[in-house]
């Protein structure tokens, strides 16, 4: 069935470091890719996606490009602020069962002033 | 923008009472979620429903069911609370399509006692 892994944490950056987090994925058919982003206490939030093999899903200075060859969708930030402190999920929608997100386990983030 | 409403962010219950947990989408998605969320657990899926009265089992059912009576409204409900179901739970709603992610609630945080 399909799968998602991610890199596990806790990740630990300063303010103003590159951010990358790992994530790569099993699945049979041609997945949507999405990366979600829950900050403390809150429920998740949509932060970018992509639908086709090549596509770059961008928002709010992350970046994540959606690899077929490397089954991968790895998220990328130039450079962060302590506000992007948060937990960080990797999903993808096959749509098999009803277009059912398959979820990765979460990375925390945190970053240092 | 697509808003779901969990009708409490907080909620202390006793052990053996029957909590209700509401949740409200206002724009006509088709599918909606119940999730648990713990600590090194990462997200389980507790069930879903893919459109008025049907419902489906996630991973985690046990001790739970839940209610769709109309298209914007799901309802978990634990029938006989128990310490181990103290947790965050989140809903979500989609529209049914591969390139579409979930739009969440902000979660309900639940202490049984």
């Amino acid at each position: 069935g399909d799968s998602v892994t991610q890199m596990e944490g806790p990740v630990t950056l300063s303010e103003e470091a590159f951010l990358t987090i790992n994530c790569t994925y099993t699945a049979t058919g041609y997945p949507s890719l999405f990366w979600y982003v829950q900050y403390p206490g809150e429920g998740l939030q949509l932060l970018l996606k992509a639908t086709k093999a090549d596509d770059k899903g961008s928002n709010k200075g992350f970046e994540a490009t959606y690899r077929k060859e490397t089954t991968s969708f790895h998220l990328e930030k130039g450079s962060v602020q302590v506000s992007d402190s948060a937990v960080y999920f990797c999903a993808l929608n096959e749509g098999g069962s009803n277009y059912k997100l398959t979820f990765g386990k979460g990375t925390l983030l945190t970053v240092n002033p | 923008d697509v808003k779901v409403t969990q009708s409490s962010r907080y909620l202390v219950k006793r052990t053996g009472e029957k909590v209700f947990l509401e949740c409200v989408q206002d724009m006509d998605h088709e599918n909606m979620f119940w999730y648990r969320q713990d600590p090194g657990l990462g997200l389980r899926l507790i069930y879903f429903s893919y459109d008025v009265k049907m419902k489906e089992k996630g991973d985690i059912p046990e001790g739970y069911s839940v209610s769709r009576e109309k298209k914007e409204r799901f309802s978990l409900i634990l029938e006989s609370a128990s310490t181990n179901q103290t947790s965050m739970y989140l809903c979500a709603s989609s529209l049914v399509g591969v390139h579409y992610g979930y739009t969440f609630g902000s979660g309900t945080r639940l202490t049984v006692v």
